[in-house]
Formats: structure tokens, sequence, C-alpha cells
């Protein structure tokens, strides 16, 4: 079983819908990630919190929108999406940010969205 | 540029018969590198992880890996295929302590045959 719990599991949307997806950790991790994998593709980094501060964001649109109010939980909020946004969205902890011992170790299973 | 290449983006073996991933990475600077398995609708889980020491690495569900700095390379290998190995794998690297970005490689899906 997965530490990393992401909900909901699947998420079909239209493209002028605001929905949110939610993901929790409870390993006293301190850094988490938002990743974009598209079909038969390798995850893209999107965004990293450390702390619960904001300290990578890659370039992301802003119709993406993180938000992790404390250091066990992180959501994405997606407003306005488009049909190319259809993907994997997988989240991920660590112990902490800096270094590759630090790598993100941990996944959840992912919430697969659907842009109608 | 940094990068990480995996040869092969389909690779079939037979149940029992040896296992060999390729992985081949780019870098003017040490890396550290790691190799993920995804089963279907499933997130990644790590499977092992080179950062310094002993370049011959022992991870999960009998999968092992080598650094050869010679060669570039960090090949996963398993000596006997079982059904449940049946999955995505993706080797990736990162460089520079401090930078916690993950490169990815493609990945290469492994299948299994009865």
């Amino acid at each position: 079983d997965t530490e990393v719990t992401q909900t909901p599991k699947h998420l079909v949307m239209g493209m002028t819908n605001k929905k949110s997806l939610k993901c929790e950790q409870h390993m006293g991790h301190r850094a988490m990630y938002w990743y974009k994998q598209k079909a038969k593709k390798p995850p893209e980094l999107m965004f990293v919190y450390s702390y619960e501060k904001l300290s990578i964001n890659e370039s992301v649109p802003s119709r993406f929108s993180p938000e992790c109010p404390n250091s066990s939980l992180l959501n994405l909020h997606l407003h306005a999406l488009q049909p190319e946004d259809s993907a994997l969205y997988l989240c991920a902890s660590s112990q902490e940010r800096t270094g590759p011992l630090n790598q993100p170790q941990h996944f959840g299973d992912g919430t697969r969205l659907s842009i109608l | 540029a940094q990068s990480v290449t995996q040869l092969g983006s389909h690779v079939s073996v037979s149940e029992g018969a040896l296992v060999l991933l390729r992985c081949n990475y780019s870098s003017s600077v040490p890396p550290y590198l790691f190799w993920y398995v995804q089963y279907p609708n499933q997130g990644l889980q790590l499977l092992l992880k080179y950062t310094t020491g002993a370049t011959l690495v022992k991870g999960i569900n009998g999968f092992e890996a080598e650094f050869k700095k010679s060669e570039t390379s960090f090949h996963l290998t398993k000596p006997s295929a079982h059904m449940s190995d049946a999955a995505e794998y993706f080797c990736a690297v990162s460089f520079n302590f401090g930078n916690e970005k993950l490169t990815f490689g493609t990945g290469t899906r492994l299948t299994i045959i009865p």
C-alpha cells in the first residue's frame, strides 16, 4: 500500500469547471511534489513545496494552482483546463528538499484526469 | 546538457530468464542514479539508487544495478524474471548535491513471456 494517498483516483471535468486534487502523507516528510505524466511518457515535475512554501514552479500555466495548507497536505487546484491537460497527476514526498539522498522516493498512485 | 538514455522502449524476456534494462547517462560531474518501477495504474516505486560508495547496488524485488563510470552506464538486472516484474521501468539521474530535480529517461516497458 502506498504511503502517499491521492484523491480522487479518477476525475473527468469540463474546460470551464473548477476542481481540486488532493495529496496526503503522514510520514513527516517536509517536501512535497506534483508531477504530470502523459501516457507512455516519464513524469514531468510541476511544483515543489518545501516546509509548506513553494520552492519550484516549472513554468506551469496559471490554470494550475498548488496549495500546501500544512506539512501533510498538498492540493492542486484546477480551473479552465485544456484537453491537453489530460494526464496522470502524481504527488510525491521526501524527507526534505535538498540533496539527492532526499529525492522524492514516495509516490502516490496518482489521479487520472480527463478534460472534456 | 545532462541527460539519461534508456535503450529499448520495449523489452521482452521469458519467465525465469535474465532481465537486463539499459541506462546510460551523460554528465560532466558525478551523477546520482535511480531506477523506478511503475505498475499499471500506479505511481512510481523506487527500486534502487546509487549515490556514492559501492558501485553494485542491490534493490528491492531481486533487482540490482551496477554503476560503471567508464561506460557511463547504470544497467538494471535481475537473474530470473517473474511474471510480476511486468511493468514500466524508468532510469533517472540528478546532478550536484542540492539539486533535487530528477531527469527521467523515456522508460522501458518490460514484458514477461510465460
